[in-house]
């Protein structure tokens, strides 16, 4: 069984749409994770929800909002799609948060905006 | 900016022979774990190292704290095919908002076994 998992795996589309990226996990785990990792596999955390409340924004712009319907699911809407938002997006988990917790990180979604 | 930062950023070596990796960071830490990234995939978690800690053991791998000149390094002997990826080294530090902890991530060293 997959602990982490991201839907679409891929997704190419064109500046101005509007598109989601669903991830869910089946561990238990309180806290969950965007992560944006560019061209140069630099990874860098853009949300963090703890039991479905808000607790991490890192300087997103407010095109990017995610939403956490249940502490199992954290989705990422992404509006007006730019041609800089071209990523590969990780979804993770951990027990709590803080870096006492190890994460555990989803198949990523890989982003092409043209 | 307070990311680890990862050296060397490429290290190719020969199957058997060890491989070390090194992280620095720039402000105090509580904790720092070190992930592996398979090509196209995502990371996976392999060890923690608190800030009282001087050095862990995981397997083949092993891991050095010191605070005093903030930084790391991954140990992995008997290197293996199997080992070629990428591996980040990642540290706390608060988030913007002041009151929780996220992971920082540095840019990583690409490992590359050769059989």
């Amino acid at each position: 069984d997959t602990a982490v998992s991201q839907t679409p795996k891929y997704l190419v589309t064109q500046m101005g749409n509007d598109k989601s990226i669903k991830c869910e996990q089946n561990l238990g785990h309180d806290t969950m994770y965007w992560y944006k990792q560019d061209s140069k596999k630099f990874l860098k955390i853009m949300f963090s929800y703890n039991n479905k409340e808000l607790i991490i924004n890192e300087t997103v712009p407010n095109r990017f909002s995610p939403k956490s319907p249940d502490k199992a699911h954290l989705n990422l809407h992404i509006n007006s799609l730019e041609l800089g938002d071209s990523a590969v997006y990780f979804c993770a988990s951990s027990w709590g948060q803080g870096a006492v917790y190890e994460q555990y990180f989803g198949p990523g979604t890989r982003l092409t905006v043209t | 900016s307070q990311q680890g930062e990862e050296d060397p950023q490429a290290l190719s070596i020969q199957e058997g022979e060890n491989a070390t990796m090194n992280c620095s960071y720039k402000t105090s830490i509580n904790n720092l774990q070190w992930y592996r990234q398979n090509s196209g995939r995502g990371l996976v978690h392999l060890i923690l190292i608190r800030s009282n800690e001087r050095e862990k053991h995981s397997g083949r791998l092993r891991v050095t704290l010191d605070t005093s000149k903030k930084s790391s390094s991954l140990l992995i002997t008997a290197s293996r095919a199997a080992d070629t990826a990428s591996y980040f080294c990642a540290t706390d530090h608060l988030g913007s908002g002041g009151s929780n902890y996220k992971l920082t991530f540095g840019k990583g060293t690409l490992l590359t076994v050769n059989p």
